[in-house]
């Protein structure tokens, strides 16, 4: 079975500095891996995916996350904080066999942003 | 483009009503999925839908119904509505490439329903 974790609920940042939200995973095979951000009373919206390229993976508004086997981590980074990152983050797991049931989701970080 | 439309928005149930939350998208996908969103949870599958006519359980079925008569529409029944059953819920759609689940998501905005 597939799981993940996401190391700490809330993370608090000041505007300019270094994001890292930290992500775990555990899967019987070689996974799929997505980080998906949340803003207040939206949906969820792809930020980026791994599945098997590059193992350093570039998303949208300047975030990146790097895949590293060996320490089964997926962390998500961003080198200058925005006041308009403040939002929930998600790591999520697929298994990369083809089944059909969906992602595997962590619980969530919360991305706090100080000015 | 609309992607994953959900209706209704919001809704309070009183315990034992029943009701059905409506999901549809416009770009074709053959997947289709309900989550449970609850705070500090993360999103718990409830069902999902490989296609038309073909409907599993995810992992919190419980007190829930679907079906998938057309690739479009996936709608969630709840037939007797309990307080446990307060959440958002979030349909989302996927594509498969050359046969294969590529396992990206697409959601809609969410439905945010209350039992009291």
């Amino acid at each position: 079975a597939q799981s993940v974790t996401q190391l700490g609920s809330h993370v608090s940042v000041s505007e300019g500095a270094l994001v890292l939200l930290r992500c775990n995973y555990s899967s019987s095979v070689p996974p799929y891996l997505f980080w998906y951000v949340q803003y207040p009373n939206q949906g969820l919206q792809l930020l980026l995916k791994y599945t098997s390229a590059a193992t350093l993976v570039k998303g949208i508004n300047g975030f990146e996350a790097e895949f590293k086997k060996s320490e089964t981590s997926f962390h998500l980074t961003k080198p200058s904080a925005h006041m308009s990152d403040a939002a929930e983050y998600f790591c999520a797991v697929s298994d990369r066999g083809g089944g059909a049931d969906g992602l595997t989701f962590g619980k969530g970080t919360h991305l706090i942003i100080q000015p | 483009n609309a992607g994953v439309t959900q209706t209704p928005k919001f809704r309070i149930l009183k315990i034992g009503q029943s009701m059905t939350l409506q999901c549809t998208q416009d770009m074709n996908h053959n997947y289709m999925y309900w989550y449970r969103q609850d705070p500090g949870m993360g999103l718990k599958l409830i069902y999902y839908s490989v296609g038309a006519g073909i409907t599993d359980k995810g992992e919190v079925p419980n007190g829930y119904n679907v079906s998938r008569s057309t690739t479009e529409d996936f709608p969630l029944r709840l037939e007797l509505a309990a307080p446990s059953q307060t959440s958002v819920y979030f349909c989302a759609s996927s594509y498969s490439n050359r046969g294969r689940r590529t396992g990206e998501l697409f959601f809609g905005e969410g439905s945010r329903l209350t039992v009291l």
